[in-house]
């Protein structure tokens, strides 16, 4: 089926170690979006990319990495992952003047 | 500062009791509005969203939002609530002209529904 897919949907970690979360979107969208999601906080925007290979820097962006290398793919990465960055993570996408969609989340806990 | 309230962080209601959920916002001209909700474990599912014209917008699931540019409002309503409508739900805002429709979300509101 069309759509966000999200993978892993759940990850435990240690502190200090290199963690990738992927997305693969399925509508071509142009636009991609990493948001997290911490309680009290809403949803917050760590990096969003207009197309391939460019991405710019959010609300949140510090000791995350993103690239862009495909349009289906938006693969964000926690150089050095700290418990702080405990948190629900989702990703995005959209067209110019569409609406975004929201893949599925992944559960991220850093010990 | 440009923000999105909901000052509403949890509600409980009744089964079949309506309900409103509050949204406010902080921005020089009117963006387009969103709400989303989501169900527990699950990613965000958009409910309506306002861009221009009526200000009674419909939506999925029976829940509708009504723009109050006087009051900088956005509120969602429904008239009966089911058990299933337990979730969060989000309002969200997006600033015209921006060029890369980033979304600004509010804190969320919790709802609970009582049998």
């Amino acid at each position: 089926d069309a759509g966000i897919t999200q993978s892993p949907r759940y990850k435990i970690t240690e502190t200090g170690r290199q963690v990738t979360l992927m997305c693969h979107q399925t509508w071509s969208h142009s636009y991609m979006f990493w948001y997290r999601q911490d309680l009290g906080h809403g949803l917050r925007l760590i990096y969003y990319s207009a197309a391939a290979d460019i991405t710019d820097k959010g609300e949140v962006p510090d000791g995350y990495v993103v690239s862009r290398s495909k349009t289906e793919n938006f693969p964000l990465t926690l150089e050095s992952a700290t418990r702080s960055q405990t948190s629900v993570y989702f990703c995005a996408s959209s067209e110019p003047g569409g609406t975004q969609g929201f893949g599925p989340g992944t559960r991220l806990l850093v010990l | 500062a440009q923000s999105v309230t909901q000052p509403d962080i949890h509600i409980t209601v009744s089964e079949g009791a309506s309900l409103e959920l509050r949204c406010n916002y902080s921005y020089g001209a009117t963006p387009y509005l969103f709400w989303y909700v989501q169900s527990p474990g699950q990613g965000l599912q958009l409910l309506l969203k306002y861009f221009s014209g009526d200000t009674l917008v419909q939506g999925i699931k029976g829940f509708e939002a009504e723009f109050k540019r006087s009051q900088s409002s956005f509120n969602l309503r429904k008239p009966s609530v089911h058990w299933s409508d337990a979730a969060e739900y989000f309002c969200a805002v997006e600033r015209r002209g921006s060029t890369l429709g980033r979304l600004y979300f509010g804190r969320g509101t919790q709802l609970t529904v009582w049998p």
